[in-house]
């Protein structure tokens, strides 16, 4: 089963920098992934692709400080000099023939 | 540039129907497909459906199946998805978002607005 785990909350400095995980299920390390990102009372905004080798492509006007690798069933999203917009909800998706799979996302304090 | 448009909030009663629309704008409709994505008040994202704007393929979550419609008009670009028997708990933000338009599907790159769907007696 297709399933993917994120750790529901995370907390970094202002400036500072912070590693999001998404980790996929058994059998599935070879997936593609999506990073998503949800601001308070806003639509998801797509981040980027990210590949089991860990080469990406980033959307329209994703700025650099946000970056993503990867390591066996791990996804990252790495996000560099926090600021203050950066406080959101960031979901990770993937797919399958005839799904589409979400995980929990994971709630980012900017402290 | 790619927009996603959708309809307005919706506020239905218990049994009712709703039907949401997504008008795409800025790239050729038929080479894509469209999934959609609720999200009740306080949760995460949960995927509904995809329908291929190409060939008109869908596929369904298993929980909605029987419930859930999705279409398309491809001489206006838009897509549609409708929801039946409505419940208390299809309360949500529904968005549409385009997505792959052949199996096994993609990344979603572009999202619409989101259109609330209130269901109250």
């Amino acid at each position: 089963q297709l399933v993917l785990t994120q750790s529901p909350s995370a907390s970094a400095s202002l400036g500072a920098s912070v590693k999001l995980t998404c980790t996929l299920s058994s059998g599935h390390s070879s997936y593609t992934i999506a990073w998503h990102q949800q601001q308070p009372e806003k639509g998801p905004r797509f981040l980027m692709n990210l590949n089991s080798d860990g080469s990406h492509s980033k959307g329209d006007g994703i700025p650099d400080r946000f970056s993503g690798s990867s390591s066996g069933a791990e996804r990252y999203l790495t996000i560099s000099s926090l600021q203050s917009e950066d406080e959101a909800d960031y979901y990770c998706q993937t797919w399958g023939t005839g799904i589409r799979v979400f995980g929990g996302g994971t709630k980012l304090t900017v402290l | 540039q790619v927009q996603l448009v959708q309809s307005g909030a919706e506020v239905k009663t218990p049994g009712a129907s709703v039907k949401v629309s997504c008008k795409a704008s800025g790239y050729t409709f038929t080479s894509y497909g469209i999934s959609w994505v609720r999200q009740a008040p306080g949760q995460g994202l949960e995927w509904m459906g995809w329908i291929s704007a190409y060939n008109g393929n869908t596929n369904y979550a298993q929980k909605l199946q029987g419930r859930v419609t999705m279409t398309t008009d491809t001489s206006t670009g838009t897509a549609y998805m409708e929801l039946r028997s409505l419940r208390s708990d299809d309360t949500a933000v529904y968005y549409c978002a385009r997505d792959n338009k052949l199996a096994p599907g993609s990344a979603f790159d572009y999202w619409g607005q989101g259109a609330l769907v209130t269901v109250s007696s």
